[in-house]
């Protein structure tokens, strides 16, 4: 168990819809990254926030946003969903530091299901 | 552009053998930091090393050891008398700064499957 924690840990839905995957870090964590797995882009980098605010961003879609609250958690919203979006969508925590480099505890995912 | 690759996209063992998993890597960056993530069956990732590009020692982790070679760009991982739980997709990744700030590449993963 690496303490990250991802709730659902499934979700149906249907094209055009909007869904939101949430996040809670290991306990001390300031940052969190988002992942997306698909069998045709494999792993991806999605997006890292620190602390509240956003510090770098990968290939992430404009119908994709994020956002890190006060508490730390975080959530991934993803809208206008269409079929390619289907995926295993990991977030991940690490340090203090904010620094991607180090040591990544990865939760145990969302697979995400767009009919 | 950061580039990770992994040239097996399947390896299939018996129990007790010895496997090594290739990864290749290209950045331009001089500091750069390379993993190692295990996905087992369950999904989750777990992580294994990491290497940063000042050290170029291998190490040994009981049965898991690491070849990091900066004149190659390789940083390959040997599974020694494998198991039946070693069985997962491995993944190599690489970190480097500067505009790949916050950026981890993954390689596609290389799927071993550790027969009884």
């Amino acid at each position: 168990d690496s303490g990250v924690t991802q709730t659902p840990k499934h979700l149906i839905t249907a094209t055009g819809q909007r869904v939101t995957l949430r996040c809670s870090p290991r306990s001390g964590d300031l940052s969190v990254y988002w992942y997306q797995q698909s069998l045709d882009q494999g792993l991806q980098f999605l997006i890292q926030y620190y602390n509240g605010e956003e510090r770098a961003k990968g290939n992430i879609l404009e119908r994709f946003s994020a956002q890190q609250f006060p508490d730390l958690h975080s959530e991934l919203n993803l809208s206008s969903l269409e079929l390619g979006d289907s995926a295993l969508y990991f977030c991940a925590s690490s340090g203090v530091s904010g620094v991607p480099y180090n040591e990544q505890f990865f939760g145990p995912g969302t697979r995400l299901t767009v009919l | 552009a950061q580039k990770v690759t992994q040239a097996q996209t399947e390896i299939s063992v018996v129990e007790k053998e010895d496997v090594t998993l290739d990864c290749v890597y290209e950045t331009r960056d001089t500091t750069y930091y390379l993993f190692w993530y295990k996905q087992p069956p369950s999904g989750e990732l777990v992580f294994l090393i990491r290497r940063n590009s000042f050290d170029e020692q291998n190490e040994i982790s009981g049965r898991y050891s690491w070849n990091f070679q900066k004149s190659t760009s390789s940083f390959n991982f040997t599974i020694t008398a494998s198991q039946v739980v070693d069985s997962a997709v491995y993944f190599c990744a690489l970190y480097a700064g500067g505009t790949s700030y916050g950026k981890l590449t993954f390689g596609q993963g290389t799927i071993l499957t550790v027969h009884p």
